[in-house]
């Protein structure tokens, strides 16, 4: 079976740092693009970074370029998000998905609160 | 960006009755390789999103044939032929075609 499990969320303090990781397991990893969407309470989906398979090339939301960081290690099969200068606004459900154009398998998600 | 406008944002249907949801972008979606990277998704309370349909009507395996998404250019419609009681949930359109990707602002679909 195809699978995303994710881990790292938790309550961080403004300006905190934090690392989302997310482990793929049933799916040949290293040929499928990567991407992070996250859901703000209440709220509906948002885009927020895509890596290519190599992780040569990445892609983010201007709400978060210059703060966050998109990696993957092929060999462990793991796609990582590194969250840094965290605002109150990014409180979200951040959910990992496989793919780009054509997101299709989801991660449970990981909750970020960020809060003082 | 791409602006992707739902409508409704809430449709209350009966079951065993039609319901239709409608996605427009503000740009078109044809990618230069020819293809609409349009692509529908639902959310059950508390659950990840499940990909419904992907390139506008391409169903995905496993969703029931009641689904079907049709459109072209900047015009997208998801139609359920007739609503069951596990249909509760909100639906999202998402275009995969122009940076950044961009989602609707979801339709809740609730039973009368």
């Amino acid at each position: 079976e195809e699978q995303l499990v994710q881990s790292g969320g938790g309550l961080v303090q403004p300006g905190g740092s934090l690392r989302l990781s997310c482990a793929a397991s049933g799916l040949i990893f290293s040929t499928y693009a990567m991407s992070w969407v996250r859901q703000a309470p209440g709220r509906g989906l948002e885009w927020v970074s895509t890596i290519s398979t190599s992780g040569g090339s990445a892609f983010y939301a201007d709400s978060v370029k210059g703060r966050f960081t998109v990696s993957r290690d092929n060999s462990k099969n793991t796609l990582y998000l590194q969250m840094s200068g965290l605002r109150d606004e990014d409180t979200a459900v951040y959910f990992c998905a496989r793919g780009d154009r054509l997101v299709d398998v989801w991660g449970k998600g990981a909750t970020v609160i960020v809060s003082s | 960006d791409v602006v992707m406008t739902q409508s409704p944002l809430s449709l209350p249907v009966t079951l065993g009755q039609p319901a239709s949801i409608s996605c427009r972008s503000s740009q078109s979606l044809v990618y230069s390789d020819g293809n609409i990277y349009l692509n529908w998704f639902q959310q059950r309370p508390g659950q990840s999103p499940r990909r419904l349909i992907y390139k506008v009507s391409n169903r995905d395996s496993g969703v029931p044939d009641r689904f079907s998404g049709s459109g072209s250019g900047t015009d997208f419609t998801l139609k359920i032929s007739r609503v069951e009681a596990e249909d509760v949930g909100v639906y999202y359109c998402m275009q995969g075609t122009h940076w950044p990707r961009t989602f609707g602002q979801g339709t809740k679909v609730e039973i009368k």
